[in-house]
């Protein structure tokens, strides 16, 4: 089945700098990959999604990437801000099977 | 809208007792999940449902079971609570392959 690495585990960066959040994925039939921010104590919330037809997508400061051919996409936060801090969540999913399986998070704290 | 919505919120078990952990949704989404998230780790699909009657195991089904027999619930249940299951436990809908929207959580603890 589908497996979903993520990584740093952990991210700090002063405020202004960005933040680039990494995941790679095991099934090369995914073709849905959302990004999902947790702040402390909240439920997880949808950030910004691509699927696999789309090579970049951006929303304001924020951009994910993905490469089909390496398996692996990318969250990309610019001009970061105290309230970009909380834990990220990547994920994958293909049509036929419909499961979301996530990657197991990143910490960033942004410091002012 | 209430969305998704969990009960309850919060609740302690003791070793052996079982208990539903309820789910509902008004979006009229045909997919469901329940993820648990353990103490600074990612989500671990538990179950999830493409529609009413249908269920399928995710990545860590043992000692759940679940039912879909409308498009609005999807309880899960817990037989037999042990420790390993202390976590917090998140349901969420979306409609096909799309934004997932989850609830609150229910954070369960097993002593």
């Amino acid at each position: 089945g589908e497996n979903v690495e993520q990584h740093p585990s952990t991210l700090s960066v002063q405020e202004g700098d960005s933040a680039v959040i990494k995941c790679t994925y095991s099934d090369s039939a995914s073709n849905y990959f959302p990004w999902y921010k947790q702040e402390l104590g909240k439920r997880p919330q949808l950030i910004i999604d691509i699927r696999s037809n789309v090579g970049e997508k951006k929303d304001q400061r924020i951009a994910v990437t993905l490469n089909k051919t390496a398996k692996h996409f990318s969250l990309h936060i610019t001009e970061t801000q105290p309230e970009d801090s909380a834990v990220y969540f990547c994920a994958a999913s293909r049509k036929d099977t419909d499961k979301l399986i996530f990657g197991t998070g990143t910490r960033l704290q942004v410091f002012p | 809208n209430a969305g998704v919505t969990q009960t309850p919120k919060f609740r302690i078990l003791k070793i052996g007792q079982s208990m539903t952990l309820q789910c509902t949704q008004d979006m009229n989404h045909n997919y469901m999940y329940w993820y648990r998230q353990d103490p600074g780790m990612g989500l671990k699909l538990i179950y999830y449902s493409v529609g009413a009657g249908i269920t399928d195991k995710g990545e860590v089904p043992n000692g759940y079971n679940v039912s879909r027999s409308t498009t609005e619930d999807f309880p899960l249940r817990l037989e037999l609570a042990a420790p390993s299951q202390t976590s917090v436990y998140f349901c969420a809908s979306s409609k096909q392959v799309l934004e997932a929207f989850f609830g609150q959580g229910t954070r369960l603890t097993v002593v």
